[in-house]
């Protein structure tokens, strides 16, 4: 199984441009969701899905936005970069949000 | 609202050393779920357990173990005779499904090794 996938695994933008983060499971999980990890800031929640067709904010949303369509994908899309969007990001699944998470490998964002 | 606290930003102990990693959570559930993750200087972050509120005994994993005590909000990591291989960062997580389905990290103890 491959678990998560997310590309890219490294990306540098102008501000102002656009991207989607990808993120892909094959373990049939309900849950996804997406956190930046900024240093001395640990993981901060950006969106979270607890199902196809169902996406909801976390504590950092904005300038983020996500659709989740099928079980399997959870894109995150930057629609306007800022320097402020810097970091690195992971997406995560489980069974539930109850249940422990399963993480990717992680994306490291520059916007200069 | 849910919140973790990890005071301890950063620790350093020679190997061999036992150490505690705190943890101290707020929320106003009855139902609630504690995590302890590790991400190592790779960079990938890695499972390491899950409590629910209504289990209050300890835990214990080879050298790891965890000290959950309701009546001081805490579950507490600690790892005895330390490795180098334990450096790494460590996050505590919390989690209310019956509020909501978010999971919320605290800020993760920097743990170094020292040989």
């Amino acid at each position: 199984n491959a678990g998560v996938t997310q590309t890219p695994k490294f990306q540098v933008l102008k501000t102002g441009q656009s991207m989607t983060l990808q993120c892909a499971q094959d373990m049939n999980h309900e849950y996804m969701s997406w956190y930046r990890q900024d240093p001395g800031m640990g993981l901060r929640l950006i969106h979270y899905s607890v199902g196809a067709g169902i996406t909801d904010q976390g504590e950092v949303p904005n300038g983020y936005n996500v659709s989740r369509s099928t079980t399997e994908d959870f894109p995150l899309r930057l629609l306007s970069a800022a320097p402020s969007q810097t970091s690195v990001y992971f997406c995560a699944s489980s069974y539930a949000g109850d249940e422990k998470l399963f993480f990717g490998s992680g994306t490291q964002l520059s916007v200069l | 609202a849910q919140k973790v606290t990890q005071a301890q930003t950063e620790i350093s102990v020679v190997e061999k050393e036992d150490v505690t990693l705190d943890c101290v959570y707020e929320t106003r559930d009855t139902t609630y779920y504690l995590f302890w993750y590790k991400q190592p200087p790779s960079g990938e972050l890695v499972f390491l357990i899950r409590r629910n509120s209504f289990d209050e005994q300890n835990e214990i994993s080879g050298r790891y173990s965890w000290n959950f005590q309701k009546s001081t909000s805490s579950f507490n990591f600690t790892i005895t005779a330390s490795q180098v291989v334990d450096s790494a960062v460590y996050f505590c997580a919390l989690s209310e499904p019956a509020r909501d389905d978010k999971i919320i990290f605290g800020k993760g103890t920097r743990l170094h090794i020292l040989p």
